[in-house]
C-alpha cells in the first residue's frame, strides 16, 4: 500500500525565516499528494495539491512541487509569520482516488517565534 | 456554502458504553470518509461511504462501524469502548475526484 514519511518535528523557526519540511512517499502508480495544515483544535484544512508530475501546488505563500524522480513532495515558504506555526501533514491518494483513502504522514509541529 | 459539519464537538463516555458520532458533508458531496487521529498513531482511515456503499475500510476492529444515509450525511458508531478508543474523529467529504475537505472533529473522551 502508499506510505508517507515527512521529517520529524517539532521544527521551531524565527519569523521571516525560510521553511522545508520534508516528504516523500511510496505507492503504486502516480499519486496524487497534499499537504494539510492543522491548528490547535481544528480539524485538517488543505493547504495545496498537485495531482501529477512536475505539478506545483502553491496556497498562502507555501509551495510543494511533485517530483516523480526522488518520490518527494517537500513543503517550502520563503517566510513563515507568527501565524503559520500549527501542525503540518503531508498525504496521499492512489490516483483517481481509486481505494478513496488518504494515506498521511505522521505530521510536522511547526513553531514559529516573533 | 457551508463546510463539514461535525457533532458533538466534544463527547466524554464510560469504558464498555456506546457511541454514535455524526457528520454533514458539503452539500452535493456524496463522499464521506472517517479518520482516527491519535497523538501515537497518527491519522489513520477508519472506512468510506459513496450514495450509502461502503467502499473501503480500515484496518480497525469490528467494534467500529458506519452508515450513510440517502442525504448523504454519515454516521460512525463504536460499540464497547476502550480507553485506547480516545482520539479526535474526523470526517471528510468530497465531491467524486476531488479534493477532500474535513471536518472540525469530534473529541472523544473514554474514562
Amino acid at each position: 500500500g502508499n506510505s508517507v514519511t515527512q521529517m520529524e518535528g517539532p521544527v521551531t523557526l524565527s519569523e521571516e525565516a525560510f521553511l522545508t519540511i520534508n516528504c516523500t512517499y511510496t505507492a503504486t502508480g502516480y499519486p496524487s499528494l497534499f499537504w494539510y495544515v492543522q491548528y490547535p483544535g481544528e480539524g485538517l484544512q488543505l493547504l495545496l495539491k498537485a495531482t501529477k508530475a512536475d505539478d506545483k501546488g502553491s496556497n498562502k505563500g507555501f509551495e510543494a512541487t511533485y517530483r516523480k524522480e526522488t518520490t518527494s513532495f517537500h513543503l517550502e515558504k520563503g517566510s513563515v509569520q507568527v501565524s503559520d506555526s500549527a501542525v503540518y501533514f503531508c498525504a496521499s491518494i492512489n490516483s483517481g482516488g481509486s481505494n478513496y483513502k488518504l494515506t498521511f504522514g505522521k505530521g510536522t509541529l511547526l513553531t514559529v517565534n516573533p | 456554502k457551508a463546510g463539514v459539519t461535525q457533532t458533538p464537538r466534544y463527547l466524554i463516555k464510560t469504558r464498555g458504553q456506546q457511541v454514535t458520532l455524526s457528520c454533514s458533508p458539503i452539500s452535493g458531496h456524496r463522499s464521506v470518509s472517517w479518520y482516527q487521529q491519535t497523538p501515537g498513531q497518527g491519522l489513520q482511515f477508519l472506512f468510506e461511504y459513496f450514495s450509502e456503499t461502503q467502499r473501503n475500510k480500515g484496518n480497525f476492529p469490528g467494534r467500529f462501524s458506519g452508515r450513510q444515509f440517502s442525504n448523504s450525511r454519515s454516521e460512525m458508531n463504536v460499540s464497547t469502548l476502550e480507553l485506547g478508543d480516545s482520539a479526535l474523529y474526523l470526517c471528510a467529504s468530497s465531491f467524486e475526484g476531488g479534493g477532500y475537505t474535513f471536518g472540525s472533529g469530534t473529541r472523544l473522551t473514554v474514562v
